[in-house]
């Protein structure tokens, strides 16, 4: 069975300023990693996905994340945040084989001007 | 594409009676998922459908849910008899195959009295 943790419940940051959301997994088995983005009064969207490859992926927005195995993260990174990027942040997992996607707790990420 | 249309957004009932709730995926997605999204529990995956089969509800929370997906184009989440502890918001789901993101609709909030 996989889990996420997000480090970070709340995530109060400057506009222009660079930001970092926390993510790290378990899971005995190789995983898919998502990163979705969630509005007020909206579902999730996906912003970025790593299936294989390049451990770096970039998304929409200007978002991205590293997958690190060896440390079980995949951290999610923007240099410079805008105050239409205020928005709660979920992490999520799905291993290889099945089509389970767990999710994180969620970051909510508050950007002010 | 029109994206996952879910129905009603907003429901609001009494304890004791029946809720339904509705999703139409988007056109051609083998893969759909129900979550409940609470602020105490975060989002639960309740039960998913392969190929309108379902494939694994070990995480519906008792025999008072039940899913159903009688062909690709349609499901339904009812609780019977529902209950305030069941109050939350239900996403729906659907993606292409298992390494595809999920696209989410916007949800139904429930609120049980």
């Amino acid at each position: 069975a996989q889990s996420v943790t997000q480090l970070d419940s709340q995530v109060p940051v400057f506009e222009e300023a660079p930001v970092e959301l926390r993510c790290n997994y378990s899971s005995s088995v190789s995983v898919y990693l998502f990163w979705y983005v969630q509005y007020p009064n909206q579902g999730l969207q996906l912003l970025l996905k790593y299936l294989s490859g390049s451990t770096l992926v970039k998304g929409i927005n200007g978002f991205e994340a590293e997958f690190n195995k060896s440390q079980t993260s995949f951290h999610l990174r923007k240099p410079s945040v805008h105050i239409s990027d205020t928005a709660e942040y979920f992490c999520a997992v799905s291993d290889t084989g099945g089509f389970k996607t767990i999710f994180g707790a969620g970051t909510r990420l508050f950007v002010k001007a | 594409d029109a994206g996952v249309i879910q129905s009603p957004r907003h429901e609001v009932t009494e304890m004791g009676q029946e809720v339904t709730l509705r999703c139409k995926p988007i056109s051609g997605h083998d893969y759909l998922f129900w979550y409940r999204q609470t602020m105490m529990r975060g989002l639960e995956l309740l039960i998913y459908f392969n190929n309108n089969v379902p494939i694994d509800d070990s995480g519906m929370p008792e025999d008072r849910f039940s899913a159903k997906m009688p062909n690709a184009s349609f499901s339904t989440l009812k609780i019977q008899p529902s209950e305030p502890r069941d109050s939350a918001v239900y996403f729906c789901a659907s993606s292409r195959q298992g390494d595809s993101p999920l696209h989410f609709g916007n949800g139904t909030r429930l609120t049980v009295t």
